[in-house]
């Protein structure tokens, strides 16, 4: 079955630690994106790639990294300079292709810092 | 400043009757416009999305439609069942000037009452 997939679905993490996300995607997409969400603000780009070993800041890219060595996996970094990390985040691809095609979501990492 | 605007945070509708979701834009290259549904804790999923080439698009009981000079969409659902419950956002993205990312709208809580 081919899909986005996020991992953990949870995770929690201590004040000042660095923490990664994963996001694997398996339907050939060449972009691939990090959004955050917090109740009542919608869906905030972090950063997004267009293709592999590329990637460019979204509107809200401070304190966070990313890296994208493969076509399939787009992991973000939360770093301990992020000042509010406690959110739903979300990891989305889409092909690219002419027209501009829907973005598919994964289902979503829970950051909690304790 | 939002590009994306969702003014209204919630909506309640009966089962059986007609659900409109509205949405303004501010960025005039934005050609391409879509709607998301999300349930709490997952990853939003695409339902319908509009061309700026075109005024409306149906799909079953969803149609999408568009007033470029008013930079307004809106979303019908008819009938709506209680299964629609849901937040429901709007994205836009400017395709023709490179296949930006999805900005999106701070979303809109349906409540479909039985």
């Amino acid at each position: 079955d081919g899909g986005i997939t996020q991992s953990p679905k949870y995770l929690f993490r201590k004040e000042g630690q660095n923490v990664t996300l994963s996001c694997e995607q398996n339907l050939n997409h060449d972009a691939m994106y990090w959004y955050r969400q917090d109740p009542g603000q919608g869906l905030r780009l972090i950063y997004y790639s267009q293709i592999v070993n590329d990637f460019q800041k979204g509107d809200i890219a401070e304190g966070y990294s990313v890296s994208r060595e493969k076509k399939e996996s787009f992991p973000l970094t939360v770093t301990s300079a992020q000042k509010n990390p406690t959110a739903f985040y979300l990891c989305a691809s889409s092909s690219g292709a002419v027209p501009t095609s829907e973005a598919f979501f994964g289902q979503g990492t829970r950051l909690t810092v304790v | 400043d939002q590009q994306v605007k969702q003014n209204s945070p919630s909506l309640s509708v009966q089962e059986g009757r007609i659900s409109i979701l509205n949405c303004d834009y501010t960025n005039s290259m934005f050609d391409y416009f879509l709607w998301y549904k999300k349930y709490p804790a997952e990853g939003p999923t695409f339902l319908i999305s509009i061309s700026s080439i075109k005024d409306k698009n149906e799909d079953g009981r969803f149609t999408v439609f568009l007033n470029k000079s008013a930079k307004h969409l809106s979303l019908h659902i008819v009938p709506s069942q209680p299964g629609d419950s849901a937040v429901y956002f709007c994205a836009a993205s400017a395709w023709n000037s490179g296949n930006t990312p999805l900005v999106f709208g701070k979303g809109t809580r349906l409540s479909v009452i039985a």
